[in-house]
């Protein structure tokens, strides 16, 4: 099955400096990749995607890049704000025959420092 | 604007007790999943269904079970709970059966076993 590794597992960064979350995957069937934002106490909420087609999106600060070559992806958030402190999810998802599969990395903690 | 709600948002329940958890949809949508958030190891499926009365076991599914009666609910059962379920569960759903489809997530229930 499909395995994703996400890193790093926390992160600490000025406001206003960039952050880089990295999540790689292992199964070439994987084509379409969210990332979720899980505020504490609150539902994970797809913030991204990308599909398998596309190789970057963008989407104000945040962006997600992708290389299939290398099974990885990578979000990206510029000019942070103490808002965007939270876990942050990526996921690879493929369609089996038996429905949807999700399989989601470990989380990274980011800390935005005002 | 896709609802998915949770029956409970925090449960206390003793060893051995048989529990329920229960997710609704309102958006008519075909796939919905159950998972456990623990702290380190992101999310994990348990079980997911694709079709009224239809179900799949996930990465962990011993100790739980799931119902599907109908389209917009999806049950999780804990069968006769033990302290290393204490955790939070998280329901989720999709609207289709393509890989693209974005995954709405319920706002979760942190279960608690004594």
């Amino acid at each position: 099955g499909e395995n994703v590794e996400q890193h790093p597992s926390t992160l600490s960064v000025q406001e206003g400096d960039s952050a880089v979350i990295k999540c790689t995957y292992s199964d070439s069937a994987s084509n379409y990749f969210p990332w979720y934002k899980q505020e504490l106490g609150k539902r994970p909420q797809l913030i991204i995607d990308i599909r398998s087609n596309v190789g970057e999106k963008k989407d104000q600060r945040i962006a997600v890049t992708l290389n299939k070559t290398a099974k990885h992806f990578s979000l990206h958030i510029t000019e942070t704000q103490p808002e965007d402190s939270a876990v942050y999810f990526c996921a690879a998802s493929m369609l089996s025959t038996i429905g949807n599969q999700f399989y989601f990395g470990t989380g990274t903690s980011l800390t935005v420092i005002p | 604007d896709v609802k998915v709600t949770q029956s409970s948002r925090y449960l206390v329940k003793r060893t051995g007790e048989k529990v329920f958890l229960e997710c609704v949809q309102d958006m008519d949508h075909e796939n919905m999943f159950w998972y456990r958030q623990d702290p380190g190891l992101g999310l994990r499926l348990i079980y997911f269904s694709y079709d009224v009365k239809m179900k799949e076991k996930g990465d962990i599914p011993e100790g739980y079970s799931v119902s599907r009666e109908k389209k917009e609910r999806f049950s999780l059962i804990l069968e006769s709970a033990s302290t290393n379920q204490t955790s939070m569960y998280l329901c989720a759903s999709i609207k289709g059966t393509r890989s693209t489809d974005t995954q709405y997530f319920g706002p979760g229930t942190r279960l608690t076993v004594l």
